[in-house]
């Protein structure tokens, strides 16, 4: 049972374009959603974050979306860039034990 | 600060054999979590410590696993009689107190021959 529901599994956008990254939850008592960075051979990176009482958070060329309603929330990356090529993970819990999607491998194109 | 520091990098057992990871957490943080990712999936929650006491073990294994975070030095993962699916990448965070925000480090990967 996948509690959290990540999509695309791969995506390929062009350099200066916005990738888009999306995450659907089961669980209402879910309080706390991350994104995470990992890149090959190391471990996740924490990107950004955010907790249900906020509908947008945005740091830098990354922004959150997040519906409380639909359950869902995504990530953006604007102009997107050869270096962000990495696999993305949302996240969320409720408490201390994360429940990870299963990622989606970003090629940005030069 | 040196992050959070995992080793060995990489370790190869024979079936059958103990599997020992090691982690030390980051200066100040005295929460540490066990993750486990297998090949194309997501991050599989196994266990949460903190100094002496282990306060959330629901996704570790019944048997052969098991983890303990003494007061004094690294956290250890051990896996008894390792079996080829515990080949994996095991991953260890760590946060300080009041904060979920995990750092991660950069991982031991199991390989099981």
């Amino acid at each position: 049972q996948q509690q959290v529901k990540q999509s695309p599994q791969s995506l390929i956008v062009q350099k200066g374009g916005i990738s888009i990254i999306n995450c659907a939850y089961e669980n209402t008592a879910f309080d706390y959603f991350p994104w995470y960075q990992q890149f090959p051979g190391k471990g996740p990176a924490l990107l950004i974050a955010i907790r249900p009482d906020v509908s947008e958070k945005k740091e830098g060329r990354f922004t959150i979306s997040f519906n409380k309603s639909a359950k869902q929330f995504s990530l953006h990356i604007m102009d997107s860039q050869p270096g962000d090529s990495a696999t993305y993970f949302c996240a969320a819990s409720s408490g201390r034990k994360l429940i990870w999607g299963l990622g989606t491998s970003l090629a940005v194109n030069p | 600060n040196a992050g959070v520091m995992q080793n060995p990098r990489h370790l190869v057992r024979r079936r059958g054999q103990e599997a020992r990871l090691r982690c030390s957490p980051m200066k100040g943080h005295s929460h540490v979590y066990w993750y486990r990712q297998l090949p194309e999936e997501g991050l599989k929650f196994m266990v949460y410590l903190q100094k002496e006491n282990i306060i959330d073990e629901s996704g570790m294994p019944k048997e052969r696993f098991s983890a303990e975070f003494p007061k004094e030095g690294p956290s250890i993962l051990r896996i008894q009689q390792v079996v080829r699916g515990d080949s994996a990448a095991y991953f260890c965070a760590s946060s300080p107190p009041g904060y979920y925000g995990y750092t991660f480090g950069s991982g031991t990967r199991l390989t099981v021959v």
